[in-house]
């Protein structure tokens, strides 16, 4: 069953305005992660938070995880148009051998110039 | 050079033919995987092999059958195209199959079935 549902599913915002993504999921998991898609092309991968930590950054990114709460956030600060894209989280499960990251259903980010 | 590569980036086929996606990556990693992304954008996770071994095989039809020669190639063969196998195939790799590692993908294939 689908593991991680995000909200919102669109966003549209002004340049140099923050963007907050959140995805919430239903099982234990191991770690969190967020993937960026633009249009046409593949998912990439951005930020990787373990259960064990609250809260992680990488550049304008950052990330923070609930696991009481079974959830996590994005906040890209001071957006740009290059920003726009899809974003996913994906929550990856230990079961034995067939560990494997599940993937939310995407919020689309719309960074107006 | 393109990290995962897939090939080729648009199929158009009919409805009941045979078609194959082939994959490969450079990264020197040990796991592969197929992932299906529908008109609604929610992907889903086909197989996974790790060394060239099928680990995950997620309830996926028997007509797409992966096959991975070595561990930089894993490809996708489907029979009987069916209109529902319309979609966006993605294939990507990690490193290990240990579930803490991320995932490098491809830039899909998109598939129409008329």
């Amino acid at each position: 069953s689908q593991q991680g549902e995000e909200d919102p599913q669109a966003l549209s915002i002004q340049e140099g305005e923050n963007a907050t993504m959140n995805c919430s999921y239903k099982t234990s998991i191991n770690n969190l992660q967020w993937y960026r898609q633009n249009s046409g092309r593949g998912l990439v991968h951005l930020i990787l938070i373990r259960s064990n930590e609250r809260e992680k950054h990488s550049g304008r990114l950052r990330v923070t995880l609930d696991t009481s709460k079974k959830s996590s956030s994005l906040l890209i600060t001071a957006s740009r148009a290059a920003d726009t894209a899809s974003y996913f989280c994906a929550t990856a499960t230990y079961g034995g051998a067939t560990n494997k990251l599940i993937f939310g259903t995407g919020t689309l980010l719309a960074v107006q110039p | 050079d393109t990290a995962v590569s897939q090939t080729p980036k648009y199929l158009v086929t009919q409805m009941g033919n045979d078609k194959s996606i082939k994959c490969e990556q450079n990264l020197g990693h040990d796991t592969m995987y197929w992932y299906k992304q529908d008109s609604k954008k929610f992907l889903k996770i086909m197989f996974s092999y790790n060394n060239k071994e099928l680990i995950i095989n997620e309830t996926v039809p028997n007509r797409f059958s992966p096959k991975s020669p070595d561990k930089a190639h894993l490809n996708l063969h489907i029979n009987s195209l069916e209109l529902g196998d319309s979609a966006v195939y993605f294939c990507a790799s990690s490193q290990a199959d240990r579930g803490n590692e991320k995932l490098f993908f491809g830039s899909g294939t998109q598939l129409s079935v008329l």
